[in-house]
């Protein structure tokens, strides 16, 4: 099987812009999480979808935003970017529920300037 | 909310001597999931551990799980190399989300 996939890999983004990432999980996964990971926070909890309900959430801003569709596939939002907003986003997908392997994708660095 | 601490933060070895990471949260997990990030790398799955007191070993690496399921160690025997990275402990109660710890930066000087 195809391990996660997220595009793009790398993107340069001017603050005040908003950027959208995808993400296609392995085939069969339904669960889907995001994640942003900065050298001084660790990995931070975004959001959770399964079979295209968001099931949970973390502390972000409402500029953070998602969506998954049909075909599990994800997308992540963030407008009105801000430089602290340079990260990279790691998404996540699972079999099942809670408590399953979460395999991670390569990431997507954003670099807000 | 659920809080997980993993310290130390930082941890630099000489190549042959043991390493040791440490989780605790502050409420009681479901189970706890370590994982393995390489540099400029993404966390990679490394063991999953449920049972209250469980131990489970994978070659020179020891998962413990305390009997109080509100703590976890990792612990590497003769480091090496190949062992440089950062390691996640994650916990997760019941349905709710996954809660990653800061992550121990493991360095070996050769």
């Amino acid at each position: 099987k195809a391990g996660v996939t997220q595009t793009p890999r790398y993107l340069i983004k001017t603050r005040g812009q908003q950027v959208t990432l995808s993400c296609s999980p392995i085939s069969g996964h339904r669960s889907v999480s995001w994640y942003q990971q900065t050298p001084g926070q660790g990995l931070q909890f975004l959001f959770e979808y399964f079979s295209e309900t968001q099931r949970n959430k973390g502390n972000f801003p409402g500029r953070f935003s998602g969506r998954q569709f049909s075909n599990s596939r994800s997308e992540m939002n963030v407008s009105t970017l801000e430089l602290g907003d340079s990260a990279l986003y790691l998404c996540a997908s699972r079999e099942g529920d809670v408590g399953n392997t979460i395999y991670f994708g390569e990431g997507s660095w954003l670099t807000v300037v | 909310g659920q809080q997980v601490m993993q310290i130390p933060q930082y941890q630099h070895v000489q190549e042959g001597e043991d390493f040791t990471t440490y989780c605790n949260s502050s409420t009681t997990l479901s189970n706890i999931q370590w994982y393995k990030q390489r540099p400029g790398g993404h966390p990679v799955f490394l063991i999953q551990l449920v049972k209250s007191g469980e131990v489970k070993k994978q070659k020179r690496l020891t998962f413990q799980f305390g009997e109080a399921k509100k703590n976890s160690s990792l612990h590497i025997t003769a480091t090496q190399t190949t062992d440089v990275g950062t390691y996640f402990c994650a916990g997760s109660q019941g349905a709710q989300k996954l809660v990653f710890g800061q992550g121990t930066r493991l360095t070996i000087n050769p």
